[in-house]
């Protein structure tokens, strides 16, 4: 089955500098990929995702990168401000628009600290 | 509109006694998924629904765990004679088939197992 490693597990950045969050996945039917971010106390948040006929997708300060030959996908976050403080988390799926869709398998998360 | 919501949002049992955990899925949404997170762990995939299709079980980790959705909507995962390595958040996500992939998930029930 689908394994997704993800690195770091703790990233600590100055406001204003950019974070990168690399993930890697082991099944190359997997075509959906997601990034949550989880607050203390919280439901992870979808922040952003891209599917496997992108290969980059931006949202602001937010933007992420999916390299199917190699299977690994990034999250990039520039002008990092205290608020983006949290768990992130990288997710994988095998997913069919209008039709089933697959469980997610997630990545052990990597907690960002953003210092002001 | 509304999102996830699950209850309760903290549930303190015995070791050995039931517990019932409920979600209710954003409306119109027919695929409904539970996951759990134990401390410090990623999430882990238990169940899935998709429409009036069989559930997805290959995730629940013994025949403790089961769960059901009534009428396509609200689902309620229950666990019998628990353990204390279930003390775990437990969560819910629900996705639409008609739209995109994206799965929006509740706030959790965080069961703590003594």
């Amino acid at each position: 089955g689908e394994n997704v490693e993800q690195h770091p597990s703790t990233l600590s950045v100055q406001e204003g500098d950019s974070a990168v969050i690399k993930c890697t996945y082991s099944d190359s039917a997997s075509n959906y990929f997601p990034w949550y971010k989880q607050e203390l106390g919280k439901g992870p948040q979808l922040i952003i995702d891209i599917r496997s006929n992108v290969g980059e997708k931006k949202d602001q300060r937010i933007a992420v990168t999916l390299n199917k030959t190699a299977k690994h996908f990034s999250l990039h976050i520039t002008e990092t401000q205290p608020e983006d403080s949290a768990v992130y988390f990288c997710a994988a799926s095998i997913s069919f628009y209008g039709g089933s869709q697959g469980n997610l398998i997630f990545g052990k998360g990597t907690k960002l600290s953003v210092k002001p | 509109g509304a999102g996830v919501s699950q209850s309760p949002s903290n549930k303190v049992t015995e070791k050995g006694k039931d517990v019932e955990l409920r979600c209710d899925p954003i409306s119109g949404h027919t695929a409904l998924y539970w996951y759990r997170q134990s401390l410090g762990q990623g999430l882990e995939f238990l169940i899935y629904f998709q429409g009036n299709s069989a559930p997805d079980k290959s995730g629940l980790p013994s025949d403790r765990f089961s769960a059901e959705r009534t009428g396509g909507s609200v689902s309620t995962l229950t666990i019998q004679r628990t353990q204390q390595e279930d003390s775990a958040v437990y969560l819910c996500a629900s996705s639409s088939s008609s739209g995109g992939y994206e799965q929006y998930f509740g706030p959790g029930t965080r069961l703590t197992v003594t």
